[in-house]
């Protein structure tokens, strides 16, 4: 089925070892946005796309690098994770930013830092 | 950057009753989408509205948009059990790529 894939589902980190996360859409969407999400405060943008070969920083970016080598596919890294770093980690992908597309999400990765 | 804010944070009905949402924002936008985050999923999309309609509907949704005031509200007629969720809006358009949520309201339908 088309849509938003992201993996793994379940990671749990030692703090300061390092791991990607994997968002993968076969929908040929030019947008893409990894959001964190934490108790209380809501779905916090991290870094988005707007293409391939690009990346941008959103409210949250420090601690994060990502990389969109492929269009299809849009890669969150932590470096040296962070117990404040635990969270839920949503991709989302849409057509455009501007005209009438809503956005696909993804089922989200349960990261633990401990 | 583009934002939605909802209110209330939190509402609890009882099963066969209307439950409505509000969603403010800030800046101009080109649509505003609804959408529904069960417990520990990802969000679903429920409804867009363009910003030159006033009143949408689909199934039990409504969907209403005043751009003067900058807000929109989210009806679900007829509530179920299985509309208990969280409900965020989106305000997407202008020239902001930075797409921003509100809190969301999280929406509890008693049996």
């Amino acid at each position: 089925n088309a849509g938003v894939t992201q993996t793994p589902k379940f990671r749990v980190l030692k703090t300061g070892q390092s791991m990607t996360l994997l968002c993968a859409q076969d929908m040929n969407h030019e947008y893409m946005y990894w959001y964190r999400q934490d108790p209380g405060m809501g779905l916090r943008l991290i870094h988005y796309s707007v293409g391939e070969g690009t990346t941008a920083k959103g409210e949250v970016p420090d601690g994060y690098n990502v990389s969109r080598l492929k269009k299809q596919n849009f890669l969150l890294g932590l470096e040296s994770a962070a117990p404040s770093q635990t969270s839920v980690y949503f991709c989302a992908s849409s057509y455009s930013w501007q005209i009438n597309y809503g956005y696909t999400f993804g089922s989200g990765t349960r990261l633990t830092v401990v | 950057s583009q934002q939605g804010e909802e209110d209330p944070q939190a509402l609890s009905i009882q099963e066969g009753e209307n439950a409505t949402m509000n969603c403010s924002y800030k800046t101009s936008i080109n649509n505003l989408q609804w959408y529904r985050q069960n417990s520990g999923r990802g969000l679903v999309h429920l409804i867009l509205i363009r910003s030159n309609e006033r009143e949408k509907h689909s199934g039990r949704l409504r969907v209403t948009l005043d751009t003067s005031k900058k807000s929109s509200s989210l009806l679900i007629t007829a509530s179920r059990a299985a509309d208990t969720a969280s409900y965020f809006c989106l305000g997407s358009g202008g020239s902001n790529y930075k797409l921003t949520f509100g809190k969301g309201t999280l929406l509890t339908v008693n049996p």
